[in-house]
């Protein structure tokens, strides 16, 4: 069993949707990122949490340490939001990737 | 742009040679990652260097694997004896040491092996 498990694997929504990406972790963990790839390689980092909730723009992403469980919200879903959405923990000096959500946003 | 370069971004090998590939981090930056991704699949931690300390590596860097990063600004990846399972992303990001930093992702070097 991975260490860091994401759901769905694969998403598909049409625009204006409202998007939920689930990631549940088995480990310790000192802060949570959600990286966003687009094809060709390049990963940005959205979100590092360590609890509650952060706000950026139409994302959102929550974490509830207690439950090993964190979810990234998009509102008002578009084209341009397509693209693999990464869970990422920090366990000591690394980081522990799930292997990512596809999503496609059709028009 | 992130600030990291990678350097070739593509790489077309045959089976047996070996590669290098560079990553230049953001300036003030003092720590350094190496990552591994395959198809579909989330990347892996390789190894990573605080200044020019390699501080831990993965049980995935076999010995055909090395790292450097001599004057602790950029980082050198050489794999030797490249075996066709070594075909992947390999991804540099680097950060300021300080708890919970946000790492910076170069934009990978793609290495194919026939």
């Amino acid at each position: 069993k991975n260490e860091v498990e994401q759901s769905p694997q694969n998403l598909t929504a049409q625009e204006g949707e409202f998007i939920t990406i689930n990631c549940s972790y088995s480990v310790g963990i000192s802060a949570l990122h959600w990286l966003q790839q687009h094809p060709g390689g390049g990963i940005v980092s959205l979100f590092m949490l360590s609890s509650g909730k952060k706000k950026h723009g139409r994302l959102i992403a929550t974490i509830n340490i207690q439950e090993k469980h964190s979810s990234l919200h998009i509102t008002a879903s578009h084209p341009r939001d397509s693209a693999v959405y990464i869970c990422a923990v920090r366990n000591t000096d690394k980081l522990i990737f799930g292997t990512g959500t596809r999503l496609q946003v059709f028009p | 742009d992130t600030g990291v370069s990678q350097d070739p971004r593509h790489k077309i090998t045959k089976r047996g040679q070996n590669v290098t590939f560079r990553c230049d981090p953001i300036s003030e930056h003092n720590r350094l990652y190496w990552y591994r991704q395959t198809l579909g699949q989330g990347p892996e931690f390789l190894t990573y260097f605080q200044n020019e300390a390699q501080l831990e590596k993965s049980r995935l860097l076999s010995d055909r694997f090395s790292a450097e990063r001599p004057k602790g600004s950029f980082s050198t990846l050489e794999i030797q004896r490249t075996e066709q399972g070594d075909s992947a992303m390999y991804l540099c990001a680097s950060s300021l040491e300080r708890n919970q930093e946000t790492q910076y992702f170069g934009p990978g070097t793609r290495l194919l092996v026939l």
